[in-house]
């Protein structure tokens, strides 16, 4: 158990709809990071989030967002689905922003859109 | 931008055997490496890194990597393999972002299946 929670676990919703996935990283630490896990397209980094700010993006789509709340738990917000957005989402925590702090895993959500 | 390239998508090795999963990186600056390994329908638990110092680098699970800076490769191994070793592993390179973010890039996945 990496310390890093996600809900829900698993998750069915039609094309057009709206989620949102929760993310509450280890305790202390203060980096949140999405990532996207899909046959087609691999494991892709989707945001960063230190302290409750921005701090990096990635291929994120413009119908996706995110946030870091003050208690540094994170919300992904993903609207207008498609099809092509099934796919685990993955939730990570560090320490710091530093290159040399450890990333720790969720056990994902299972987006499914039909 | 940093990447890395894990060249085979399948490993299979008894059990007892040696195993040895490859890796190999692309960067500008210092490498800061990274392997996690993916159980079926869990997320991914991470085994070591390579920051700095010995190019041999002990992680979980009786997992270890060799760090070869000329030959730009960062090769996971074991001396022997189990049953239960059977997932996909992941390499990874830390990639700054400007703005003083930072994101992990992922290897392909490379899928290791042990066997009796």
């Amino acid at each position: 158990d990496s310390g890093v929670t996600q809900t829900p676990k698993h998750l069915i919703t039609a094309t057009g709809q709206r989620v949102t996935l929760r993310c509450s990283p280890r305790s202390g630490d203060l980096s949140v990071y999405w990532y996207q896990q899909s046959l087609d397209q691999g494991l892709q980094f989707l945001i960063q989030y230190y302290n409750g700010e921005e701090r990096a993006k990635g291929n994120i789509l413009e119908r996706f967002s995110a946030q870091q709340f003050p208690d540094l738990h994170s919300e992904l917000n993903l609207s207008s689905l498609e099809l092509g957005d099934s796919a685990l989402y993955f939730c990570a925590s560090s320490w710091t922003s530093g290159l040399t702090d450890t990333q720790y895993f969720g056990p994902g959500t299972r987006l499914t859109v039909l | 931008a940093q990447s890395v390239a894990q060249p085979e998508d399948q490993v299979n090795v008894a059990e007892g055997n040696p195993l040895t999963v490859k890796c190999t990186y692309s960067v500008s600056g210092n490498p800061y490496l990274f392997w996690y390994v993916q159980y079926p329908n869990r997320g991914l638990q991470f085994l070591l890194k390579y920051i700095t110092g010995d190019n041999l680098v002990k992680g979980s699970y009786g997992f270890e990597a060799e760090f070869n800076k000329s030959q730009t490769s960062f090769h996971l191994k074991k001396p022997s393999a189990l049953v239960s070793d059977s997932a996909l592993y992941f390499c990874a390179v830390r990639d700054p972002i400007t703005g003083g973010g930072n994101k992990l890039t992922f290897g392909t996945g490379t899928q290791l299946k042990v066997e009796l």
